[in-house]
């Protein structure tokens, strides 16, 4: 089936930077969504992109659809101690017949005040 | 808004025995998807439902099983449960109408098999 890989695994950032992960495909996606989970909780849609090249900003997050539709980025600008969480990426595939999404393993973040 | 709600969000549940996990989707949400995430693990595809009828399934154990109701709202059915069911399942929905593919999530189930 196809699958994700998302960069970084994990980071650890400054109160104050900006970040950034992606996720890459070997297969084309037609959709991409973004989702930021916190412990124990359910993950929580940030952002969604449905065409090439689209980029989307939701408050202090951008996300961007790639232009080949095999990846997908995520900024997070001027981070604070509230954005510590997994934050995964996750993609409809062109051709699957259903409406299941393929998700990224996560990118860990740590935020030092 | 409205949100998914799931029930009840701990359960601790001896091996062998059975559970029962119960999700109410977003209203006018006619799509029920159910995922198991183990520690440190990306949410794992069980099994969906679209208008009550099971629309895709994933890597869900014979031995678990779900339904979707009449008002949309779904169960997911675990029996013989083993210790490595231990997990937490999370419920999301959707609605197709308009070819959206953005799932919403619940808050989720911890299910602890002693």
């Amino acid at each position: 089936g196809q699958q994700l890989n998302q960069s970084p695994q994990s980071m650890f950032i400054q109160e104050g930077e900006d970040v950034s992960m992606n996720c890459t495909s070997s297969s084309i996606f037609n959709t991409w969504l973004w989702y930021k989970q916190d412990p124990g909780e359910g993950p929580v849609l940030l952002i969604a992109l449905y065409k090439a090249g689209e980029l989307t900003s939701n408050g202090r997050l951008t996300a961007q659809f790639g232009i080949t539709r095999k990846d997908s980025f995520l900024n997070i600008s001027a981070s604070i101690p509230s954005d510590v969480g997994i934050y995964f990426c996750a993609g409809h595939s062109s051709g699957a017949g259903s409406y299941q999404l393929t998700f990224g393993k996560g990118t860990k973040l740590s935020v030092i005040p | 808004a409205a949100g998914v709600i799931q029930s009840p969000r701990h359960l601790i549940k001896e091996k062998r025995e059975t559970a029962t996990l119960k999700c109410y989707p977003i209203p006018r949400h006619d799509t029920v998807y159910w995922y198991q995430q183990g520690p440190g693990q990306d949410p794992q595809f069980l099994i969906s439902f679209y208008e009550k009828m099971q629309s895709d399934k994933g890597s869900i154990p014979d031995r678990f099983s779900a339904q979707q109701f009449s008002d949309y709202h779904s169960e997911l059915n675990m029996s013989s449960l083993e210790l490595g069911d231990s997990a937490l399942y999370f419920c999301a929905s959707s609605f197709t109408g308009t070819i959206s593919y953005e799932q919403y999530f619940g808050p989720g189930t911890r299910l602890t098999v002693t």
